[in-house]
Parts: C-alpha cells; sequence; structure tokens
C-alpha cells in the first residue's frame, strides 16, 4: 500500500550545525514530494516541494534531496536555529490518484541552544 | 485573504453525540480534505473533494460523512462520536499542488 516513514522519531541538533531530516517512501508512482514543518498547536506549514524529474531543490536554508532509486527525501536545514524545533513531516502525492497527499510520521527536531 | 478558517477551535463530546466541524476558505480553491492527526502519527486523510458536489473517501473515511455544496465550505460531519476519534482535525485546501492547511480543530471524546 501507500506509506511515506521517516527513519528516526526525534533529531536533537546544536544550534549552529546543520539538520538532516531523512524520508522513505515505498509508492514508486510518486511524482511530487513535499516537507512541512508543524509547531506546537499549529497546522502544517509548507516549506518546500519537489517533483519527481529533479533530484535536488534549493529554498533559503533548506534543501530537498530526493533519491528516485532508493526511495528515499532528505530535508536539509543549514544553520538550525531555535525558531526551526518543531515536527517535520514528508508527504508524497502518488501521480493519478487526485492529488491525495499521503503524510509521513513526523520528525521532532530539537535545536539546543 | 482569512486563508483557511476552521471552527470550533476547541471541542469535548460525549460519546453517542454528533457534531459538525466546519471549515471554510476564500481562495476559491475547488480541492478541499479533512484530515486528523493523533499522538505520534503522521495526519491520516479523511475525506476530500474535488469540487462542489463531488466528495470521496480516504484512508479512514469511518465514521464521518461529508458533503460540498458551495466551493468555499467542507463540513464534516460525526454522526455518533466515540473515543476513537480523540484527535486533532486539520482542513487542508489545495491548488496547483500546494495544500494550505487550518489551524485545526482538537475533539476530545469522553
Amino acid at each position: 500500500g501507500e506509506s511515506v516513514g521517516l527513519h528516526l522519531p526525534t533529531l536533537s541538533v546544536q544550534e549552529g550545525d546543520n539538520s538532516i531530516i531523512n524520508c522513505a517512501y515505498s509508492n514508486s508512482a510518486s511524482d511530487y514530494f513535499i516537507w512541512y514543518k508543524q509547531e506546537s498547536e499549529k497546522g502544517p506549514q509548507f516549506i518546500i516541494d519537489i517533483r519527481s524529474n529533479m533530484d535536488k531543490r534549493q529554498g533559503q536554508r533548506v534543501t530537498v534531496l530526493l533519491n528516485k532509486t532508493v526511495k528515499h527525501l532528505s530535508l536539509q536545514i543549514a544553520a538550525t536555529q531555535p525558531g526551526d524545533s518543531a515536527v517535520y513531516f514528508c508527504a508524497e502525492i502518488v501521480s493519478g490518484n487526485t492529488g491525495k497527499l499521503i503524510f509521513g510520521q513526523g520528525t521532532t527536531l530539537q535545536v539546543k541552544p | 485573504n482569512a486563508g483557511v478558517t476552521q471552527t470550533p477551535k476547541f471541542q469535548v463530546l460525549k460519546t453517542g453525540q454528533s457534531m459538525t466541524l466546519q471549515c471554510a476558505q476564500d481562495m476559491n480553491h475547488e480541492y478541499m480534505s479533512w484530515y486528523r492527526q493523533d499522538p505520534g502519527m503522521g495526519l491520516r486523510l479523511i475525506h476530500y473533494s474535488v469540487g462542489a458536489g463531488i466528495t470521496d473517501q480516504g484512508e479512514v473515511p469511518n465514521g464521518y460523512n461529508v458533503s460540498r455544496s458551495t466551493t468555499e465550505d467542507f463540513p464534516l460531519r460525526l454522526l455518533s462520536a466515540a473515543p476513537s476519534q480523540t484527535s486533532v482535525y486539520f482542513c487542508a485546501t489545495r491548488r496547483r499542488g500546494g495544500y494550505t492547511f487550518g489551524s485545526g480543530t482538537r475533539l476530545t471524546v469522553v
């Protein structure tokens, strides 16, 4: 079935270090991937997305890498700040599936000052 | 633009009671959806709609009904609440791949 999973439930980093959050997906038909950030008591907030015809996309302090061979997605956050502390979800949209967004379980990022 | 507005923000129900979670959007997005989020889990799709008059089931539809009579509104109905429906509910709209989420409704069924 469709599933998107994350390797680690919690990631703790020092302020200023780079963070890497990983995600594995199982559906080869997925053609669009999104990373969301969710802070306490709030809804998911879009961070960055990538289409399956790309292997890397950069935003402001964030980079998403896609490896379709091993069905792996990662989010890199440069110079992690206390405000980056949140739960991060990867999500996929399966091609031809009316655009349904399937979420993984989430990784909690803790930034130590 | 208010974006996606969910009401109420908090609700406590007794087992067997019914209620409707409201979702309204002012972005003229055709696609709307409802998710639930349980502790330690990602968001799971309950129902979705690709336009007014069209709805379909997601991953966990049992115990929930939806309707879409207008583009702006997509209410989620619990006909007979159960403790297993205690969760945080998010409404989301979509246009050209981008999803916009509401701030959620925290529902407790006792």
